[in-house]
């Protein structure tokens, strides 16, 4: 049971390129989130998704695209990146929304924009 | 509109003293609380949660955190600390049916020294 797997742990991009973090979850889960986080910022949400072919803004979308065309993947597209969006970015899940219901991580997705 | 105010950004201590770690929430609904800790260059972890019922609820390893509604605060303590709970501490909230919609705050560094 590999959890929530994030790729590319690191990653440097140059200021205008555009690339995608992957996110990957085996458990079947119906719920799917994305948050960066910066430093003195705590985490802060992205996008969501509810299920495959539903997807929602969080309270920071602007420059960031996600599609969720499986229940399995939910990808984040950076399309032109910024200096600002250099962040740590973890990716989320849950099989349920009740609260009590555990919410799985992943170990983060460090990306530096130059 | 939830927040979550977590007042202090660090907190020096030495091992075994105790130690307090203080978070206030607000909301105009009902709210769920959690505590997740971060060690250094890892993924977040669940430390404890506050759904309904008691209001003090305890971690595996010794914390624990008290849900005061009329102060509308969630402190996280633990009566004597070891070196290894070095870590970063993010309070967190989220409204009912929504644990895919966290709202987190800026975290606190904790720090044990020798």
């Amino acid at each position: 049971n590999a959890g929530v797997t994030q790729t590319p742990k690191f990653q440097v991009l140059k200021t205008g390129q555009s690339m995608t973090l992957q996110c990957a979850q085996d458990m079947n889960h119906e719920y799917m989130s994305w948050y960066r986080q910066d430093p003195g910022m705590g985490l802060r949400l992205i996008h969501y998704s509810v299920g495959a072919g539903i997807t929602d803004q969080g309270e920071v979308p602007n420059g960031y695209n996600v599609s969720r065309s499986t229940t399995e993947d939910f990808p984040l597209r950076l399309l032109s990146a910024a200096p600002s969006q250099t962040s740590v970015y973890f990716c989320a899940s849950s099989l349920e929304s009740y609260p009590g219901n555990t919410i799985y991580f992943g170990e983060g997705s460090w990306l530096t924009v130059v | 509109a939830q927040s979550v105010t977590q007042l202090d950004s660090q907190v020096p201590v030495f091992e075994e003293a105790p130690v307090e770690l203080r978070c206030n929430y607000s909301s105009s609904v009902s709210v769920y609380l959690f505590w997740y800790v971060q060690y250094p260059n890892q993924g977040l972890q669940l430390l404890l949660k506050y759904l309904s019922g008691s209001t003090l609820v305890e971690s595996i390893n010794g914390f624990e955190a008290e849900f005061n509604k009329s102060q509308t605060s969630f402190h996280l303590r633990k009566p004597s600390v070891l070196i290894s709970d070095t870590a970063e501490y993010f309070c967190a909230v989220t409204k009912g049916g929504s644990n895919y919609k966290l709202t987190f705050g800026k975290g606190t560094l904790l720090t044990v020294n020798p």
